[in-house]
């Protein structure tokens, strides 16, 4: 069965700090990968997507970037956080039509 | 463009009464719609997807949904609320590409917060 998987789970970084947060998904093959944030009493935002190795979507502009340096896994990267960058993180993964399938999150604080 | 609307921010109920959560959605073309739901501090689950064979779905958790085409929605139902099932919940349509053909983005509702109360 497929399983994904995101580290941290929680993170506190000052602002300017940069960041790296991490998924992974296991059990499937050439998946879709997508990165999400939520903030506080909103609904999703999608931030990327990628179809494939090394190619990257971006929804936003926005003080984020994104790389997938293999199949199945998917970096969410800022070289400076800034305060609106707070939120919950979310990866997501699909194959075909079968909806996506979410990791359990990083909540990310930057103070 | 595809989107969908969920009817009401917050819903309260009573333990053993019957859930009823509101999806209406807009699309051109024939629709894939979903309902996950988030329990505090974790990622979406998938309770249901219709994906245009049964109208009526039945998903995890006793929950079902009926895709209803001339009323262009997608309601969730639970027939008797159990403590376990307050979260939030989102309905979420499938993006459609230029030329009308599905693809795996997906359009969130800006979600259901379900109180259930003793």
């Amino acid at each position: 069965s497929q399983t994904i998987h995101q580290w941290p789970a929680t993170l506190v970084q000052p602002v300017g700090s940069p960041l790296s947060l991490e998924c992974t998904v296991e059990g499937t093959s050439n998946p879709n990968l997508y990165w999400y944030r939520q903030a506080a009493g909103r609904g999703l935002q999608l931030l990327f997507y990628s179809v494939g190795i090394g190619q990257i979507s971006s929804e936003v502009p926005q003080n984020l970037s994104a790389s997938r340096p293999q199949d199945r896994q998917f970096i969410l990267s800022s070289k400076k956080l800034l305060l609106s960058d707070s939120g919950f993180y979310l990866c997501a993964w699909s194959v075909r039509l079968a909806g996506q399938f979410f990791g359990p999150g990083t909540r990310l604080t930057v103070l | 463009a595809q989107s969908v609307t969920q009817l009401g921010s917050h819903v309260s109920v009573s333990e053993g009464a019957l859930v009823l959560l509101r999806c209406n959605y807009s699309s051109s073309v024939p629709p894939y719609l979903f309902w996950y739901v988030q329990y505090p501090n974790q990622g979406l689950q998938l309770l249901l997807k219709y994906t245009s064979a049964a109208t009526l779905v039945k998903g995890i958790n006793g929950f079902e949904a009926e895709f209803k085409k001339s009323e262009t929605s997608f309601h969730l139902t639970k027939p008797s609320a159990h403590m376990s099932d307050a979260a939030e919940y989102f309905c979420a349509v499938n993006l459609r590409g230029r030329y009308g053909g599905a693809t795996n983005k997906l359009i969130f509702g800006t979600g259901t917060l379900l109180a259930v109360q003793p």
